[in-house]
C-alpha cells in the first residue's frame, strides 16, 4: 500500500519563525512535490523535485525553499513565517517522468500567528 | 483568465442522479488530465486518468475535448458516498474544484 505521510498534521508558529514541513514516501518514486490548498484557490505548486538534490519552481514559491537530500524525503522551508502563509499544506510524488497519478500525504495545517 | 477552471457548485443531486461536471483549460499542448476527488478534510486521491478516446470506470465517464478545451467527468447512478469535492489537474495544474452533495 502506497504511503505519503507528513511530518505534523497541525502546526502554530509565530511570525518570523524558520519552519520546517517534512514528507517521506515509501513508493520510490521519483518526483515530490509541495502544495498549498486555500479555499477558493485549489491547490498551487509551490516547489517539486524530480530527483535527489534537484528542485524546480512551481506556481508560487516565494517565501519557500525545499531540500531534496534523499530521494524518500522532501522538506519544505519556510525561512521567515508570515501570516499569509497560514494554509494547508499537501506533499505529493509521483512514479517515472512526465506528469503521473500522484500520491498525496494527508497534509499539514499550518498556522501563523 | 486561470489555466484550469472549474464550477466550484455546490452540486446539489438527489441519489440516483446523472451529473456531469466540466474542467475548462488554457493550454492546448499538455498531454496530462487527471480526476482527483477530495472528501472533507482528507487529501485528493485519484479517481481517473483523462485519456483522448475517453476513459470509463464503472459509473464514472471521463472525456477529453481537445477542441473546445475541457475535460469532463459524468457519474452515473450517484450514490450518498459519491458526495466529495472533484479536482481536476492538467500537468500539475489544479482547478479549485467542485463540490458534489448526492442528497437521500
Amino acid at each position: 500500500d502506497v504511503k505519503v505521510t507528513q511530518s505534523s498534521r497541525y502546526l502554530v508558529k509565530r511570525t518570523g519563525e524558520k519552519v520546517f514541513l517534512e514528507c517521506v514516501q515509501d513508493m520510490d518514486h521519483e518526483n515530490m512535490f509541495w502544495y498549498r490548498q486555500d479555499p477558493g484557490l485549489g491547490l498551487r505548486l509551490i516547489y517539486f523535485s524530480y530527483d535527489v538534490k534537484m528542485k524546480e519552481k512551481g506556481d508560487i514559491p516565494e517565501g519557500y525553499s525545499v531540500s531534496r537530500e534523499k530521494k524518500e524525503r522532501f522538506s519544505l522551508i519556510l525561512e521567515s513565517a508570515s501570516t499569509n502563509q497560514t494554509s494547508m499544506y499537501l506533499c505529493a510524488s509521483s512514479a517515472g517522468t512526465g506528469v503521473n497519478e500522484q500520491f498525496f500525504g494527508p497534509g499539514t495545517r499550518l498556522t501563523v500567528l | 483568465r486561470k489555466e484550469v477552471e472549474q464550477d466550484p457548485g455546490p452540486f446539489n443531486v438527489p441519489e440516483g442522479a446523472t451529473v456531469a461536471f466540466n474542467c475548462t483549460y488554457s493550454n492546448s499542448a499538455s498531454q496530462s488530465f487527471f480526476w482527483y476527488r477530495q472528501d472533507c478534510r482528507k487529501e485528493p486521491k485519484l479517481l481517473m486518468s483523462v485519456y483522448s478516446s475517453g476513459n470509463e470506470d464503472g459509473r464514472f465517464t471521463a472525456q477529453l475535448n481537445r477542441a473546445s478545451q475541457y475535460i469532463s467527468l459524468l457519474i452515473r447512478d450517484s450514490k450518498l458516498s459519491d458526495s466529495a469535492t472533484y479536482l481536476c489537474e492538467r500537468a500539475l495544474t489544479f482547478g479549485s474544484g467542485t463540490r458534489l452533495q448526492v442528497q437521500p
